[in-house]
Parts: structure tokens; C-alpha cells; sequence
């Protein structure tokens, strides 16, 4: 079964920092590409960032330029985001999800069950 | 990167067929033919209904269909069942990055 679970989501003062991972299973990891979406408490999608499955490539959404880091070890088939310097907007779950094939950006087949990030002012 | 346009709401009855628009512009919808449509049931992780404006991945319904003029995407479901009322979301690339609409909530009457 092909499976994403994030993990390290949490309480954190505004100005902090978190690390998320995405831990998968049931496909191979390292063909694929893998992206970041979140989705604040009773708002829609919003895209974060994209790393290609050799890790040459990585995308942010402006939004987020600058203060999130993605990256991945494929030997661990994980998928990583730092965070820092969080804001009160950043407040929200979290989603990894597979790209749907090979290194596209543009499809996303697998989605973990997210992982609660707050951030207190 | 701002976010594509979708009707807040629609509705039908049962058998019923309803189309969602989503508009971007040339340089998300109307620039490339990657589209793809997300359903999301409250309190789930979204799925994939929809990839590069009008292909359907494995396992899901002929019902659902997806099509693009321009900068317009749309998405067509016919046949409603109870079980399609959800938030459905369009995504776009566009140069680099992806761009989501705000959603729209389906409500099968």
C-alpha cells in the first residue's frame, strides 16, 4: 500500500522554527517528485514547494521564498521542510503528496494525512 | 501566483449533471496543459480526480471529466451521487510553481 505520513508538526512561538518529514512507503521513492501543500484552518490548497526525485531541481511559492527548505534522502525514502521564522499566517496542516509521475510538478497522487503546525503570537 | 477563480458553491440533485469553471490566465491554464482537479471530503486528505486538464487517474469514476478553453478549466461530473458532494479545488503550473483555486463546495441536494 502506498503510504505518507508526515510527522513533526506542533505548537511553535511566532519567529520559530519546525522540521517536517514525510516518511513513505509502497512505491519507489526515489522516481518521483514530491511537493508541500498546506491548507489553513477552514481555507483551500495552497502549494508550497517541489523537489524532483534526484533533488536537482526544488520550487517555492513566493509566499514562502526564503524561510522554507525542502529536501529529501531518498536512501531513507523521506521527504523533508524546514521552516523558520514563522508567522501567525503559517498556522495550518500540512500535506506531503507524491507527484503523479516521474518529475512532474503538476499532479499530485498521494497525499499524507497532514500535520497541524500552530503558531502563537 | 494568484489563485485561480472558482465559484464558491454549486448544486444538483441526484443524476444530475454540474460543470466547475476555473479561470486563470495565459500564463497559468491558458500557457500549459496541466490542469488537475482535487476532491477533498471534510477532515481528508484531497484526490486526485483530475491531471493535465482531461485525464483520469486509475480508480476513478467515468462521471468525472475535465476539459479547458483558454484560460477556463472546467470540470464536469454527471451521473451525482451523494458521495460527490465535497470541496473540489483546480490547480495550475504555472512557470515554476502551482497555483490553486479557492475551492468550490458541491452539494448534492
Amino acid at each position: 500500500e502506498v503510504q505518507l505520513v508526515e510527522s513533526g508538526g506542533g505548537l511553535v512561538q511566532r519567529g520559530g522554527s519546525l522540521r517536517l518529514s514525510c516518511a513513505t512507503s509502497g512505491f519507489t521513492f526515489s522516481k518521483y517528485s514530491m511537493n508541500w501543500v498546506r491548507q489553513a484552518p477552514g481555507k483551500g490548497l495552497e502549494w508550497l514547494s517541489y523537489i524532483s526525485s534526484s533533488s536537482t531541481t526544488m520550487y517555492y511559492a513566493d509566499s514562502v521564498k526564503g524561510r522554507l527548505t525542502i529536501s529529501r534522502d531518498n536512501a531513507k525514502r523521506s521527504l523533508y521542510l524546514q521552516m523558520n521564522n514563522l508567522r501567525a499566517e503559517d498556522t495550518a496542516v500540512y500535506y506531503c503528496a507524491k507527484g503523479y509521475y516521474y518529475d512532474t510538478i503538476s499532479a499530485f497522487d498521494i497525499w499524507g494525512q497532514g500535520t497541524m503546525v500552530t503558531v502563537s503570537s | 501566483q494568484s489563485a485561480l477563480t472558482q465559484p464558491a458553491s454549486v448544486s444538483g440533485s441526484p443524476g444530475q449533471s454540474i460543470t466547475i469553471s476555473c479561470t486563470g490566465t495565459s500564463s497559468d491554464i491558458g500557457g500549459y496543459n496541466y490542469v488537475s482537479w482535487y476532491q477533498q471530503h471534510p477532515g481528508k486528505a484531497p484526490k486526485l480526480m483530475i491531471y493535465d486538464v482531461s485525464n483520469r487517474p486509475s480508480g476513478v469514476s467515468d462521471r468525472f471529466s475535465g476539459s479547458k478553453s483558454g484560460n477556463t478549466a472546467s470540470l464536469s461530473i454527471s451521473g451525482l451521487q451523494a458521495e460527490d458532494g465535497a470541496n473540489y479545488y483546480c490547480s495550475s503550473y504555472t512557470s515554476g510553481s502551482v497555483v490553486f483555486g479557492g475551492g468550490t463546495k458541491l452539494t448534492v441536494l
